[in-house]
């Protein structure tokens, strides 16, 4: 597709459950993000993928959080038992280049707006 | 670690003038890049400006300019001619070299106003 897509767009989930969000990338784009953004913040860096290799998780939370982007394409950031204080917009970002940035800004899917009840 | 500090959590000014939002940031990489992006109530982030450690010349696009004071590591974004649709969240952003990951300021809510 011609930007980021994510879904679902909206997710609404009970306290406990898991929840998987979808992100996939601009066709080409090495490098892929994701992002929190609490209402009203900047986005939260949780995590980044160079292909298929996740290079920082530093970001996660706790281990209640984990992505993956097996083929390095399409990538899942996995909430398990979800608590209240998850919820928030979940934002995906891919990047063209790795090391070069001038050519490559992040390009930002709309978000999953998470929210556990 | 890297930091980026956005100080005003709040700007105002009027239709037509020009507007300075501030960025300082902290690294021990030589090499980085510092972005800036709006965020409209829509909520989508629009990427407007990028600007290169070993940049000579500050970056400009249309009525965006980038003030780089490398030494003072501060990085302000400058708006000319504000217009009503201008009014939204920007964002400071830095990636460093080294280090991949892109790590964003707090943001700052711009209003114009008529």
């Amino acid at each position: 597709g011609a930007g980021v897509s994510q879904s679902p767009r909206y997710k609404v989930t009970k306290r406990g459950q898991d929840v998987a969000l979808r992100c996939d990338p601009i066709s080409g784009h090495v490098s892929l993000y994701w992002y929190r953004q609490a209402l009203g913040q900047g986005p939260e860096f949780l995590t980044y993928f160079n292909y298929e290799a996740q290079q920082d998780k530093s970001g996660l939370p706790n281990d209640r959080f984990s992505a993956e982007r097996p083929e390095g394409s399409i990538s899942t950031l996995t909430i398990q038992r979800t608590e209240q204080r998850d919820s928030a917009m979940y934002r995906c970002a891919s990047s063209l280049a790795q090391g070069g940035f001038r050519n490559s800004p992040l390009h930002f899917g709309n978000g999953t707006r998470l929210t556990v009840t | 670690a890297q930091k980026i500090t956005q100080t005003q959590p709040g700007m105002f000014v009027q239709e037509k003038e020009a507007v300075t939002l501030d960025c300082t940031y902290d690294t021990s990489d030589p090499s980085y890049g510092l972005f800036w992006y709006k965020q409209p109530s829509s909520g989508e982030m629009i990427f407007l400006i990028y600007q290169g450690s070993y940049d000579q010349q500050n970056a400009t696009e249309g009525r965006y300019s980038l003030n780089f004071q490398k030494a003072r590591k501060s990085a302000n974004l400058v708006i000319s001619a504000s217009q009503l649709g201008d009014s939204a969240m920007y964002f400071c952003a830095m990636r460093e070299y080294n280090n991949n990951d892109m790590r964003f300021g707090a943001g700052t809510r711009l209003t114009v106003k008529p």
